[in-house]
């Protein structure tokens, strides 16, 4: 199984909008709505911020938005804080019943 | 609240087996609800699923793994393991166990451990 594309890095300053892209295939993100996205800082454990493409976590701010569009899927984060700055990974099932993840993005906030 | 955490050797002789142990407390693992998973992180690299299982015995596991995999829980623990077969460098990672609430096609991962680091070395 092939790993999600995601773009390597993203910026943005403060108070704008940013949207990290998760392009998959047919057999993964274009199929099912299992798509799941994580927050990660460094030398600290993935937080899961998104599920089933849409779907917020109690406790996770409402800054955070995910959608999906045939093979792609993305997250928006709105209203941007420094504190988002970090990795973000997107994740989606597959129809082999598996699980594959993106390669990562970088949030760095100007 | 749910808290997971990891425990097993820090450094593996190649072509040995790596061992883990996910200790589950707040909850219990011998649940039809969920499956319980693991997932590992190269140094400086990005997210790899390794696999998972549920007590109804289903079990998933990478393709690229899945020859040298295995995930079982110990329910009179509240653990679950992952034992890796003949190891080599490439299999140095941070090794995170985690919940996955998604019973039904197993997919998402809430909450994690903080992870183990596990280096492959003679």
């Amino acid at each position: 199984q092939s790993a999600l594309t995601q773009p390597a890095s993203v910026s943005g300053s403060p108070g704008q909008s940013i949207t990290i892209s998760c392009t998959g295939t047919s057999s993964d993100i274009g199929t099912y709505n299992y798509v799941s996205w994580y927050q990660q800082y460094p030398g600290k454990a993935p937080k899961l911020m998104i599920y089933d493409v849409s779907n917020r976590p109690s406790g996770v701010s409402n800054r955070f938005s995910g959608s999906k569009s045939a093979n792609t899927a993305s997250l928006t984060i709105s209203g941007l804080q420094s504190e988002d700055e970090g990795d973000y990974y997107c994740s989606s099932y597959t129809s082999s019943s598996t699980v594959v993840f993106g390669g990562g993005t970088k949030l760095t906030v100007l | 609240q749910l808290q997971l955490q990891e425990s097993g050797p820090g450094l593996v002789k190649p072509s040995e087996t790596l061992s883990l142990t996910c200790t589950v407390s707040g909850g219990y693992i011998n649940t039809f609800i969920y499956y319980w998973g693991w997932i590992r992180q190269p140094p400086g690299k990005g997210l790899q699923w390794i696999g998972s299982a549920c007590y109804s015995g289903n079990t998933y596991y990478n393709p690229s793994l899945k020859s040298r995999v295995t995930i079982s829980l110990d329910t009179s623990k509240n653990q679950f393991s992952l034992k890796l077969s003949s190891v080599t460098a490439a299999d140095t990672a941070v090794y995170f166990c985690a919940r996955v609430p998604s019973g039904y096609d197993p997919n998402w991962f809430d909450p994690w451990g903080q992870g183990t680091l596990v280096t492959v070395s003679s």
